[in-house]
């Protein structure tokens, strides 16, 4: 089945620093990948996504690239804030209609 | 506000017991998903419902079972309830039987005592 292996947390930063969340994954087929963000006390919400290889994925100054090669599809942000503390999810859907989450990392931005 | 409705945020009860949690998809999709998030378990696909129909299954014990109903909205119910079974539940939706890019409702947490 698939899998989605992420770096655990919690990440501490300062604001305005670089923020990389490592993600890769195991999956049949042509998977789409996915960011989600889980802010205190609330839902999933869609970060990014990308839907095949060497897409790129954006959204509120966060990126990131789908790499078949290394089945990696790592979030980067250049200058985070404090607003951007949050749990961060990485999924993959492949074959089938179900979304296949890690373990989520928890980052927490200090002013 | 992703368009997913959830109902009740809260819910508390005993060992035992039987609830029903409820969802209603955005306005026009026809699919709904089922998530458990637990602490030990992590984020976890219980069972798909497309237009009224089951789609898949996931990890989704006996003693849970669920519905869509002709006005797309869902329920999940959870019977004989244990300890473990204390977890967020969310609801998603998304357009089709396979659409890429799922929506998520905010949750019932459940706390079974």
């Amino acid at each position: 089945g698939n899998s989605v292996t992420q770096m655990e947390g919690p990440v501490t930063l300062s604001e305005e620093a670089f923020l990389t969340i490592n993600c890769t994954y195991t999956a049949t087929g042509y998977p789409s990948l996915f960011w989600y963000v889980q802010y205190p006390g609330e839902g999933l919400q869609l970060l990014l996504k990308a839907t095949k290889a060497d897409d790129k994925g954006s959204n509120k100054g966060f990126e990131a690239t789908y790499r078949k090669e290394t089945t990696s599809f790592h979030l980067e942000k250049g200058s985070v804030q404090v607003s951007d503390s949050a749990v961060y999810f990485c999924a993959v859907k492949a074959a089938g209609n179900k979304l296949t989450f890690g373990g989520g990392t928890r980052v927490l931005v200090k002013p | 506000d992703s368009g997913v409705t959830q109902t009740p945020k809260h819910l508390i009860t005993a060992t035992g017991q039987r609830v029903t949690l409820r969802c209603s998809p955005r306005s026009g999709d026809l699919s709904v998903y089922w998530y458990q998030q637990s602490l030990d378990q992590g984020l976890q696909f219980l069972i798909q419902y497309y237009n009224g129909e089951e789609r898949a299954k996931g990890n989704i014990l006996e003693r849970f079972s669920a519905q869509q109903f002709p006005d797309l909205h869902s329920e999940l119910n959870l019977s004989s309830l244990e300890l473990g079974d204390s977890a967020l539940y969310f609801c998603a939706s998304s357009a089709g039987q396979g659409a890429e890019t799922q929506y998520f409702g905010p949750g019932t947490r459940l706390l079974v005592l």
